[in-house]
């Protein structure tokens, strides 16, 4: 079946440090891909999404591009806040047949003054 | 407009307890989702609804946990009788249902199960 796979965390930078959140794929057909980001307290939010290969989704300074050959769809983002600290989560589905989100399992991000 | 509305936000009980979690979903979002989050893991679907039928519950463990949306809207998700490893957060989620299956997520119920 289906499955996403990200890199283990936590991971921890300093302010205005590179990311990346490693994310790849186990699917059939052509999946849409998607990052959601928990803050604490909170639920998912949608962070961003690419639904074909080579979108890229970006919102917030973040970015991610769907690249089929390699089944991936990892997380950067050129300069991280303290405000970024949170679980992101790596998630794929097939609509408009199969709504079903199967999620990672989260990477929590703490971003250090 | 408002988001996906989850009440309570925690809940304590003991095992073998029943347990009822309530969901309002964004208005018109014809789709909605409970899913399970078990700490350190990522959400799980648990059962599926469009409108007030059934699409997916193929993962809701159905000897003790029930759901229903009645009129299409609100849903509740039961637990009856809880056991120690139901501790988890359930998330509810809607989606307009179309083509971009956009979920938007509520807050959640954190349940501790003793």
């Amino acid at each position: 079946g289906d499955s996403v796979t990200q890199m283990e965390g936590p991971v921890t930078l300093s302010e205005e440090a590179f990311l990346t959140i490693n994310c790849t794929y186990t699917a059939t057909g052509y999946p849409s891909l998607f990052w959601y980001v928990q803050y604490p307290g909170e639920g998912l939010q949608l962070l961003l999404k690419a639904t074909k290969a080579d979108d890229k989704g970006s919102n917030k300074g973040f970015e991610a591009t769907y690249r089929k050959e390699t089944t991936s769809f990892h997380l950067e983002k050129g300069s991280v806040q303290v405000s970024d600290s949170a679980v992101y989560f790596c998630a794929l589905s097939h609509p408009p047949y199969n709504n079903d989100m199967r999620f990672g399992a989260g990477t929590r991000l703490t971003v250090k003054p | 407009e408002a988001g996906v509305a989850q009440s309570p936000r925690y809940k304590i009980i003991e095992k073998r307890q029943s347990v009822a979690f309530w969901c309002n979903p964004i208005s018109g979002h014809a789709t909605l989702y409970w899913y399970q989050q078990i700490l350190g893991q990522g959400p799980k679907l648990l059962i599926q609804f469009q409108n007030n039928g059934v699409v997916d519950d193929s993962q809701l463990p159905k000897d003790r946990f029930s759901a229903e949306r009645l009129k299409g809207v609100d849903s509740t998700l039961k637990i009856q009788p809880a056991k120690l490893e139901d501790s988890a957060v359930y998330l509810c989620a809607s989606s307009s249902g179309d083509s971009k299956n956009i979920q938007y997520f509520g807050a959640g119920t954190r349940l501790s199960v003793l």
